[in-house]
């Protein structure tokens, strides 16, 4: 089966740092992507990992076990834009078929 | 910036009613998608197209649903007789064949009254 398993809200304040998780077990796997997507608009690409190990984009980090089917996105000195829902999504086999998650709904106090 | 495109964004239909839904991806993308969110659910897979051809569908994208790229540049999502559970937005993406960063486009929201 599939299933895509992420907190469904956390709140962080401005400034701060916050690590979002995501398991995974699906009957596939190619890669992982983190996308954003805030109210009434749709998903933005983030990140996209395929191999073991974190990798950087600026404010914005994502880290993979394959062996774990683990991911998380850290997002640094976080700023009050940032308020939107963070979406985990794996690409299956083939890379045909992308399942998501249902999101964690970020938001960032003062 | 190229960005992909989806007409109307918002489409209200009668049960029972055919709509199409229109997306241009970007120009030098090869590989299309349609995907579908209910109000405060999450984004689900419908289809993915390459090649003028059906890649991959989910259990969702049933004999009601069809996807066409009737020329170079649109692709459409049409379904025959719409029910009241198809009323969700709908996301039309595109990739590049060497990168994975799916570009969304701004959706169609299909209210189905």
């Amino acid at each position: 089966g599939q299933n895509i398993d992420q907190p469904t809200e956390m709140t962080a304040t401005e400034g701060a740092i916050v690590q979002i998780n995501c398991t995974y077990q699906t009957s596939g796997f190619n890669g992982l992507f983190w996308y954003q997507q805030h109210a009434g608009e749709a998903p933005t690409f983030l990140s996209y990992n395929v191999l073991d190990g974190l990798e950087e984009k600026g404010r914005f980090s994502s880290f993979l076990s394959r062996s774990k089917g683990y991911s998380y996105l850290l997002l640094k000195e976080l700023q009050m834009k940032d308020s939107a829902s963070y979406l985990c999504a794996v690409e299956e086999t083939g890379g045909f078929k992308t399942i998501f998650g249902a999101g964690t709904r970020l938001f960032v106090k003062a | 910036e190229p960005e992909v495109t989806q007409t109307p964004s918002h489409q209200v239909t009668q049960m029972g009613q055919e709509v199409i839904l229109r997306c241009v991806p970007i120009s030098n993308h090869l590989y299309f998608y349609w995907y579908r969110q209910i109000l405060g659910q999450k984004v689900e897979f419908l289809v993915s197209f390459y090649n003028n051809e059906i890649s991959e569908k989910s259990e969702i994208f049933d004999d009601q649903f069809s996807v066409e790229r009737p020329d170079g540049s649109n692709f459409t999502l049409k379904i025959r007789s719409t029910k009241l559970e198809d009323s969700a937005m709908y996301f039309c993406a595109s990739v590049t064949g060497g990168l994975r960063e799916q570009y969304f486009g701004p959706g169609t929201r299909l209210t189905v009254t």
